[in-house]
Formats: structure tokens, sequence, C-alpha cells
């Protein structure tokens, strides 16, 4: 079964309000947590390093201020899309890592969340 | 940099047909991991394999198999005997100390087509 469960699956919400996604560690607890966006036929890109009990880490490019990353506890993040566009329709993955295991185990993904902003 | 490259956008192959995809990547670190992961189209990612760098030793799981060359930096991917459920995007990826903390990079991924 998943080890990381990510909800919802699917979100359409309108243009201007704010959606909440959750990523939930299930089987450990992850100190670190990612958060990945992947347009249609398009690799993943990397947004920002939720670290739990400190501010996420964004990648160049990202709006902190668009895409709220809260790590409240070892195993749960949350990526709140404010103010949503259509331009941010998506599909949003969230990973963890079992904690000590550094670079060499395979992230967990979540099952993504597919945003449509109408 | 820390790169990773899947040249092939999409491949089309029928079943039955052996494919191989292939995965570059560049890194100045001496440790580092691989993987290969499947993407369906319902998109949750599949994780299939993990090698470290200094495990150069080719693998293989049923049809599944894995051929690492550090001299090439390559880290290729072949299904024997496609299927139609193989039909997927698949993504190489790259995680090291100089991809920030170990964060995990990704190809652009190769879409496979296997017609029955």
């Amino acid at each position: 079964g998943a080890v990381v469960s990510q909800h919802p699956s699917r979100v359409i919400c309108k243009s201007g309000t704010s959606v909440k996604i959750e990523c939930r560690s299930l089987d450990f607890q992850a100190t670190t947590m990612f958060w990945y966006r992947q347009f249609p036929k398009q690799s993943l890109m990397l947004m920002a390093t939720s670290n739990e009990g400190s501010k996420a880490t964004y990648e160049q490019g990202v709006e902190k201020d668009k895409f709220l990353i809260n790590h409240a506890s070892l195993t749960l993040s949350t990526l709140t899309v404010t103010s949503a566009h259509p331009e941010d329709s998506s599909f949003y993955i969230c990973s963890a890592r079992s904690p000590g295991s550094g670079g060499g185990t395979e992230a967990f993904f979540g099952q993504g969340t597919r945003l449509t902003v109408v | 940099a820390q790169k990773v490259t899947q040249a092939q956008t999409e491949i089309s192959v029928v079943e039955k047909e052996d494919v191989t995809l292939d995965c570059v990547y560049e890194t100045r670190d001496t440790t580092y991991y691989l993987f290969w992961y499947k993407q369906p189209p319902s998109g949750e990612l599949v994780f299939l394999i993990r090698r470290n760098s200094f495990d150069e030793q080719n693998e293989i799981s049923g049809r599944y198999s894995w051929n690492f060359q550090k001299s090439t930096s390559s880290f290729n991917f072949t299904i024997t005997a496609s299927q139609v459920v193989d039909s997927a995007v698949y993504f190489c990826a790259l995680s090291s100390l100089n991809t920030g903390g170990f964060k995990t990079i990704f190809g652009a991924g190769t879409r496979l087509f296997v017609k029955a």
C-alpha cells in the first residue's frame, strides 16, 4: 500500500480562491518532504523542500507567497495555492523520504493532485 | 551541474518487442543515486529501481533490466517482451548532495506506447 498519501486527488476551484493540498507520510516520520509540479506531458519540476518545524526552501522562480507550504508535523505537509488562477492549473505531487535515509533510498511519492482553476 | 537527459521523447513498439530507454546523467559528485520511475496514465509515480554510484552491477527484475555504466554516465532501462500494460511515461532521476540535500531531479521522461 501507499506510504505517502496525498489529498485531494482532484480539485476544481474558482479563480481567486485558495486550495490546500495535503501530503501525509503513513509509515514513517518525514522530516523533509518535497513538492513537485508537473505540466502536461512534461517532467516533474521541484517547487520546494518542506522542512518540519522550519520554513520551506523554495526553488528559484517559485513564488513563496503564491505557494504556501507548511510542515507542522513529522507526518504532514500542506501546499496551499493562494488566489489561484487558471495558469496554476497543473498536477502537483509530493514526496517524502524516511528519516536517516539520505539520498540512498527512493523517495515515496503521493498519488498527485490534479488542480483545475476555472 | 546536475542534469538528467532522456533524449527519447516518445517510443512506440509492438507488443513482445524489446525496448530500451536511454538515460544520461551529469554530476560532479562521486556519491550519487540513480532511479527509474514509471508514471502510468493515472499519474502516480511507481518506483522501479535505485542504484548507487558504487554499484555498477547490472540488474534484472523479471522483464526489466538496467545497465549502469559510469564510463558513459548512462543508466539505461530495457523492457523485454513488452506488454500493453507497460505503456506509460518513464522517468530517470538523480539524487546527490549537490542536487541540494539529496533532492531528486528528473529527466524529461520517455513516453512509451506499446501496441497490441
